[in-house]
C-alpha cells in the first residue's frame, strides 16, 4: 500500500539557518504530494501541494519539488525563523482501492519537529 | 466560512463507555474525512463520506467504531465499549470534492482510563 517516510527529528536550528526535512514516499500510479504543518495548540494547514512530476510546490517561503524518479518531495526553506517552529508532516492523495474508490484520503509521515532559536 | 469545527475538543472517559465526537464541515463540502493521530505519529485515515455515503473504511477502524452523515451535513464518531488504545486525537477534514485540498478540524482529544 501507500506509505511516505520522513527524515526523524526533531530538527533544531539557529534563526536563518537553511532548513531541509526529507521526505520520500511509496505509492502506484501518480499520487499528489503535500506537506502539512501543525503550529502549537493550532490544527493541521495545509503548506504546500503539488499533484504532478516536477511541479514545485511553495508557500511562505517554503518550496518542496515533486521528484519522480527519486519518489522524493523534500522541504525546504533557506532561512528559518523562529515562528516556523512547528510539527511538520509530508503526505500523499493516492489513487488505491477498486475504481478509484480511495481518491483524495491522505497518507502522512510520522512528521518532523521543528524547533528555530533566536 | 468559519472552518471546520469539533466537539469536544477534549473527551476523557473510563473504559467500556461509549463516547460521540461531531464533525461539521465546511459549508458545502461534499468529502468529510475522519482521522486518527496518536502521539509522536502522523494522522491515519479511519474512514470517508462522499456526501451521505461512507465510502471507505479502514481496517483500522473495528466493529467498535461508527460513523455517519446523515444529510450530507455534520458527521458523529462513535466509539462503543472504549479501550485505552483508542486514546488518540481524532481529527476531521472537509474539501469540496475529492481533488481538493483537504481543511482540518482542531480535533478531539481522547482519553480512556
Amino acid at each position: 500500500g501507500d506509505s511516505v517516510t520522513q527524515m526523524e527529528g526533531p530538527v533544531t536550528l539557529s534563526e536563518e539557518a537553511f532548513l531541509t526535512i526529507n521526505c520520500t514516499y511509496t505509492a502506484t500510479g501518480y499520487p499528489s504530494l503535500f506537506w502539512y504543518v501543525q503550529y502549537p495548540g493550532e490544527g493541521l494547514q495545509l503548506l504546500l501541494k503539488a499533484t504532478k512530476a516536477d511541479d514545485k510546490g511553495s508557500n511562505k517561503g517554503f518550496e518542496a519539488t515533486y521528484r519522480k524518479e527519486t519518489t522524493s518531495f523534500h522541504l525546504e526553506k533557506g532561512s528559518v525563523q523562529v515562528s516556523d517552529s512547528a510539527v511538520y508532516f509530508c503526505a500523499l492523495s493516492g489513487l488505491g482501492g477498486a475504481g478509484g474508490t480511495s481518491y483524495g484520503k491522505l497518507t502522512f509521515g510520522q512528521g518532523t519537529i521543528l524547533t528555530v532559536h533566536p | 466560512d468559519t472552518g471546520v469545527s469539533q466537539d469536544p475538543r477534549h473527551k476523557i472517559t473510563k473504559r467500556g463507555q461509549n463516547v460521540t465526537f461531531r464533525c461539521d464541515p465546511i459549508s458545502e463540502h461534499n468529502r468529510l474525512y475522519w482521522y486518527r493521530q496518536t502521539l509522536g505519529q502522523g494522522p491515519e485515515f479511519l474512514t470517508y463520506f462522499q456526501n451521505e455515503a461512507q465510502l471507505e473504511k479502514s481496517r483500522l477502524l473495528s466493529d467498535r467504531f461508527s460513523a455517519e452523515r446523515p444529510k450530507g451535513s455534520f458527521s458523529t464518531l462513535e466509539i462503543q465499549r472504549t479501550e485505552q488504545g483508542d486514546s488518540a486525537m481524532y481529527l476531521c477534514a472537509s474539501s469540496p470534492n475529492w481533488a481538493d485540498t483537504q481543511y482540518f478540524g482542531p480535533g478531539t482529544r481522547l482519553t480512556v482510563l
